[in-house]
């Protein structure tokens, strides 16, 4: 089946701070979808991009399907973002297909 | 706004319970998902259904069995519970269709087998 990977593994920044978060993954794909895990467990939706660029407000989303990656982009970063991020992709073509998703990315911002 | 709600988020069973999770969703989707999350091994499919009474096994169904008798309710049945099936337990919804349509996930629910 389709891999997902996701780096760094974690990543701590200062508040204010910029930063870049990956996803690659093994095949093409129709889409693309990148949460974030809040401190209660629960998988918010950011971004829901299969090509192309994306903002809403400080995060912005790329993803490039041709070379199979993906890129969250967070800006003037606050205590707030911290949590786990993940990529999720079809884990295959039918309509049915489950979501398949990378490990996550363990972000910390520090007041 | 689509919600999917979870009938505990948290939860403390005893080995050998026969123990239930409830998931809700209010858009009328067709497919839906149970997951669940240790650390350092991320979201893994457990089971998930795309119509009533349709289910499919998922990456780890072993000791895990579900029931979809209408479409807004998906349960996952942990039918005698063991300390390794402690974990975080996420549910899922979408609606069917190519394109992959956008996922919406429960709160999740934290349980903790003694």
């Amino acid at each position: 089946g389709i891999q997902v990977e996701q780096s760094p593994p974690d990543l701590i920044l200062q508040e204010g701070a910029n930063s870049t978060l990956r996803c690659n993954f093994s095949d093409s794909v129709n889409n693309l979808q990148w949460f974030h895990q809040n401190p209660w467990g629960q998988l918010i939706n950011l971004f829901y991009i299969p090509s192309g660029t994306k903002q809403n407000g400080r995060l912005s989303a790329t993803t490039v399907a041709t070379e199979r990656y993906s890129l969250l982009y967070i800006s003037s970063s606050q205590t707030t973002d911290s949590g786990v991020y993940f990529c999720a992709v079809p884990g295959g073509a039918g309509a049915n297909s489950k979501l398949t998703f990378g490990k996550g990315i363990t972000l910390s911002v520090r007041p | 706004d689509v919600k999917v709600t979870q009938s505990s988020r948290y939860l403390v069973k005893r080995t050998g319970e026969k123990v239930f999770l409830e998931c809700v969703q209010d858009m009328d989707h067709e497919n839906m998902f149970w997951y669940r999350q240790d650390p350092g091994l991320g979201l893994r499919l457990i089971y998930f259904s795309y119509d009533v009474k349709m289910k499919e096994k998922g990456d780890i169904p072993e000791g895990y069995s579900v029931s979809r008798e209408k479409k807004e309710r998906f349960s996952l049945i942990l039918e005698s519970a063991s300390t390794n099936q402690t974990s975080m337990y996420l549910c899922a919804s979408r609606v069917m269709g190519g394109g992959f349509p956008e996922a919406f996930f429960g709160q999740g629910t934290r349980l903790t087998v003694v």
